[in-house]
């Protein structure tokens, strides 16, 4: 089944790590973008991608890091100077010209800074 | 600034019933388009429905459906024959395209909780 795979579901970091999340799709879908979820907050962008070898920041993209160079991948890295990392993580694609009808999202990884 | 406000944070229903869920968003645009995310427990998203703003007729989706006025800035989502199943989070969310690609601007968030 075509779908997004984020791994792992849970993530545990110690201060001053960095850690990276998997995300990697088999939908052959040109843009991947990455969101953060905070309870009572709506979605928030951090990173995206409409190519291979390029990505943009988004709206909350200070302390994070990404690749694009396979179409089917889109890591994000969250470094240590993110200072508040513990949050859930989503993880979406689409094709380039479906974009207006809506993502496919992953099921997200969970991080916790312990 | 394009804001989406969604001013239940949780709601209940029997199972059974209709409830509708309210989202109101402010822009200046006259394109863009509209959606309405479910995230069960398992958290992964899945879009409902959605609605493109120059189309004046409601969309429907099987027992979903929304009330779109755009003049009032107003996009509710109503779920019809209440399912357990629907039991999730409720995400409204605007998208319009500027500079070259797209960008959604997600409201916070009703809880629904459908009851046996």
């Amino acid at each position: 089944d075509g779908g997004i795979t984020q791994s792992p579901k849970y993530l545990f970091r110690k201060e001053g790590q960095n850690v990276t999340l998997s995300c990697e799709q088999n939908l052959n879908h040109d843009a991947m973008y990455w969101y953060r979820q905070d309870p009572g907050q709506g979605l928030r962008l951090i990173y995206y991608s409409q190519i291979v070898n390029d990505f943009q920041k988004g709206d909350i993209a200070e302390g994070y890091s990404v690749s694009r160079e396979k179409k089917e991948s889109f890591p994000l890295t969250v470094t240590s100077a993110q200072k508040n990392p513990t949050a859930f993580y989503l993880c979406a694609s689409s094709g380039r010209d479906r974009v207006p009808y809506g993502y496919t999202f992953g099921s997200g990884t969970r991080l916790t800074v312990v | 600034a394009q804001t989406v406000t969604q001013s239940q944070p949780e709601m209940s229903v029997q199972e059974a019933e209709t409830v509708t869920l309210s989202c109101t968003y402010d822009t200046s645009e006259n394109n863009y388009y509209l959606f309405w995310y479910k995230q069960p427990p398992s958290r992964q998203m899945i879009l409902v429905i959605r609605q493109e703003a120059y189309k004046q007729q409601n969309a429907t989706e099987n027992r979903f459906s929304v009330n779109f006025q755009k003049a009032a800035k107003s996009f509710s989502l109503k779920i019809s024959d209440s399912q357990l199943g629907d039991t999730a989070m409720y995400f409204c969310a605007f998208m319009k395209h500027a500079a070259g690609t797209y960008k959604y601007i997600f409201g916070t968030g009703t809880r629904l909780k459908v009851l046996a």
